[in-house]
């Protein structure tokens, strides 16, 4: 057991460039969320999948934002575009199907995004 | 509507003294409740989790929880602050079985004095 691995650590773009984060879930694990932290604020769910299926996002998720696991394993987001105000951090987590509220959720050490 | 409120966004203890971190959550069904510390620049790590079993809760480093229904509390304490102990805690609500995401309170930030 690796833990949640999320890659880059660290991202600076320039306003109006894309940029894509990985995130590599615990290998048991078959759902994936996404997350957004801002400075001084609790985490806000962006995105949920289970396998390869998108089950949920929130309404943070402008159309600028995709996320994708398209083998059930990784999972990518991209944000097009990108503002000043999508500076953040971005984290993922894992979680089992079943038993999710027992075993808990992992969390990754997260990709801090700064758009200059 | 705000699913977890943590009253006090700062607290500061002295080295040895009671750590008590406030925790209110919104939920019209039993939820699932867990605690997260985060070091700087650093991911979240899970301190604790009530999962409608026993409602005082034992988690790492000292740490535990009460799950009181009737005042929708789920407190986080811990007997005696250690230096390391300084970091942000953050309450979250998984609200039911069939809503898998997290729901985060703002956090509060524990300093410890020496």
């Amino acid at each position: 057991d690796t833990g949640v691995s999320q890659d880059p650590r660290h991202k600076i773009t320039k306003r109006g460039q894309n940029v894509t984060f990985r995130c590599d879930p615990i290998s048991e694990h078959n759902r994936l969320y996404w997350y957004r932290q801002t400075l001084g604020q609790g985490p806000e769910f962006l995105t949920y999948f289970q396998n390869e299926a998108q089950l949920e996002k929130s309404r943070l998720l402008s159309d600028r934002f995709s996320a994708e696991r398209p083998k059930g394993s990784f999972s990518t987001l991209e944000i097009q575009r990108t503002e000043q105000g999508d500076s953040a951090m971005y984290l993922c987590a894992s979680s089992r199907a079943s038993g999710t509220a027992n075993y808990g959720y992992t969390f990754g050490s997260g990709t801090r995004l700064t758009v200059v | 509507a705000q699913s977890v409120t943590q009253l006090g966004s700062h607290v500061s203890v002295s080295e040895g003294a009671l750590v008590l971190l406030r925790c209110n959550y919104s939920s019209s069904v039993p939820p699932y409740l867990f605690w997260y510390v985060q070091y700087p620049n650093q991911g979240l790590q899970l301190l604790l989790k009530y999962t409608s079993a026993a409602t005082l809760v034992k988690g790492i480093n000292g740490f535990e929880a009460e799950f009181k229904k009737s005042e929708t509390s789920f407190h986080l304490t811990k007997p005696s602050a250690h230096m390391s102990d300084a970091a942000e805690y953050f309450c979250a609500v998984r609200l039911s079985s069939n809503d898998y995401k997290l729901s985060f309170g703002a956090g509060t930030t524990v300093t410890v004095r020496a």
